[in-house]
């Protein structure tokens, strides 16, 4: 089944603890897209990624980090999480480009504490 | 669907009735526009897409209208039915802004039995 997955699901943590946000494709896409979405707020880019080794920041990229080593993994990386950082995030791919229709994972909910 | 503080707008309509939802975009160069639908605890799900070079298309169930004169843009439901109770938001993509999906904040709708 083509889809994008993410882990956890859910994950509480403390201020300043690193952690790591999975996401993984099988659809073999270029593009691949980090997103919060917060009350109000809708949905927020943080970074994106056109191809493997290319990554660029979105509107939101501060406190965060990503990596594309491989086409189908583009984990988001929070080195010292915040507070504000607490959200729902999703990973979203799509075949080759930006603004074209976009696959989402199903949401990781993030509590910092 | 634009997002007012933290409240969406909401929309309650009969099981069986037609449903409308509503967005205005911001970029008049914009050229190309999708409808998502998220049910709670998932992530955004495609419903359908239009490019400007037309003003209306049909999915099973679904039409979507464009207006670029009042840059507007509408989700059509036929026969509205309690599963397709989820919160519904449009993005544009904006050739101008490196063809990035920019997200409306999202209408609710509620089907009532």
């Amino acid at each position: 089944e083509a889809q994008v997955t993410q882990n956890p699901r859910y994950l509480i943590t403390v201020t300043g603890k690193k952690l790591t946000v999975t996401c993984s494709q099988n659809m073999n896409h270029e593009y691949m897209s980090w997103y919060r979405q917060d009350p109000g707020l809708g949905l927020r880019q943080i970074y994106y990624s056109m191809n493997v080794e290319v990554t660029d920041k979105g509107d939101v990229p501060e406190g965060y980090k990503v990596s594309r080593k491989e086409k189908r993994n583009f984990p988001l990386i929070l080195e010292s999480p915040s507070p504000n950082q607490t959200s729902l995030y999703f990973c979203a791919s799509s075949l080759r480009r930006a603004g074209e229709k976009l696959f989402f994972g199903s949401g990781t909910q993030l509590s910092v504490l | 669907g634009e997002s007012v503080g933290l409240h969406l707008p909401t929309l309650s309509v009969q099981e069986g009735d037609n449903s409308i939802i509503n967005c205005a975009y911001s970029n008049s160069a914009s050229d190309y526009f999708i409808w998502y639908k998220q049910e709670s605890g998932k992530g955004p799900q495609f419903i359908i897409d239009i490019r400007s070079n037309m003003d209306k298309r049909q999915g099973q169930r679904v039409t979507v209208l464009l207006n670029k004169t009042v840059k507007h843009l509408s989700l059509q439901i036929a026969a509205t039915q309690p599963g397709d109770s989820a919160v519904y938001f449009c993005a544009e993509s904006q050739p101008n802004a490196g063809n990035m999906l920019t997200f409306g904040g999202g209408t609710r709708l509620m089907v009532k039995p």
